[in-house]
């Protein structure tokens, strides 16, 4: 099934404990990118990879790191899981040479710190 | 997700009716926008896109309407049905291509409400 898988899709944490938000495209894309969601917030960019190897930070990157070492995965890891990290994330992938039609996103993680 | 329609504006219309979602973009330098539709509980799905070379592009019951001299942009949805019932944001970007010149940056969103 082409498109973006995202796993788990459902996590709750304990405030200090870490983990790694999974994120794998089979299209070749790429372009990747975490974008988080809240409520009345929109969606606002974490990190984002143009290839593998690069990654960059986005509007919101502190408490999370990412690494690109393959261009179908994306990984995105909570060092130290606070509270205020509580969140719906999203993982998206582009095709840098015909982005026509977009980002494709993931079906989302839903993230609780206690 | 479940919560992303709180806080939102919200356009109520009846089936069959036409739908008008408004947008504000902030940057005079975005090149490329793109309207999403989000169900609950679901990522964001592509619905249509614009270049800053046009104001306007019609999909298949969807056109969006942009207008540069006010930044501003609109998405039209004709004979509106119950399924089309979600939050619907725009996305602006300073490059078709994605990467630093090209993430998107999205509005807050409009949640769409259609009654039977």
């Amino acid at each position: 099934n082409a498109g973006v898988t995202q796993t788990p899709k459902f996590q709750v944490l304990k405030t200090g404990q870490s983990m790694t938000l999974q994120c794998a495209q089979d299209m070749n894309h790429e372009y990747m990118s975490w974008y988080r969601q809240d409520p009345g917030m929109g969606l606002r960019l974490i990190h984002y990879s143009v290839g593998a190897g690069i990654t960059d930070q986005g509007e919101v990157p502190n408490g999370y790191n990412v690494s690109r070492s393959t261009t179908e995965d994306f990984p995105l890891r909570l060092l130290s899981a606070a509270p205020s990290q509580t969140s719906v994330y999203f993982c998206a992938s582009s095709n840098n040479r015909d982005p026509k039609g977009g980002y494709t996103f993931g079906s989302g993680t839903r993230l609780t710190v206690v | 997700g479940e919560n992303v329609g709180l806080h939102l504006p919200t356009l109520s219309v009846q089936e069959g009716d036409n739908s008008i979602i408004n947008c504000a973009y902030s940057n005079s330098a975005s090149d490329y926008f793109i309207w999403y539709k989000q169900e609950s509980g679901k990522g964001p799905q592509f619905i249509i896109d614009i270049r800053s070379n046009m104001d306007k592009r019609q999909g298949q019951r969807v056109t969006v309407l942009l207008n540069k001299t006010v930044k501003h942009l609109s998405l039209q949805i004709a004979a509106t049905q119950p399924g089309d019932s979600a939050v619907y944001f725009c996305a602006e970007s300073t490059s078709l291509y994605g990467g630093s010149q090209g993430n998107l940056i999205f509005g807050k969103g409009t949640k769409l409400s259609v009654k039977p």
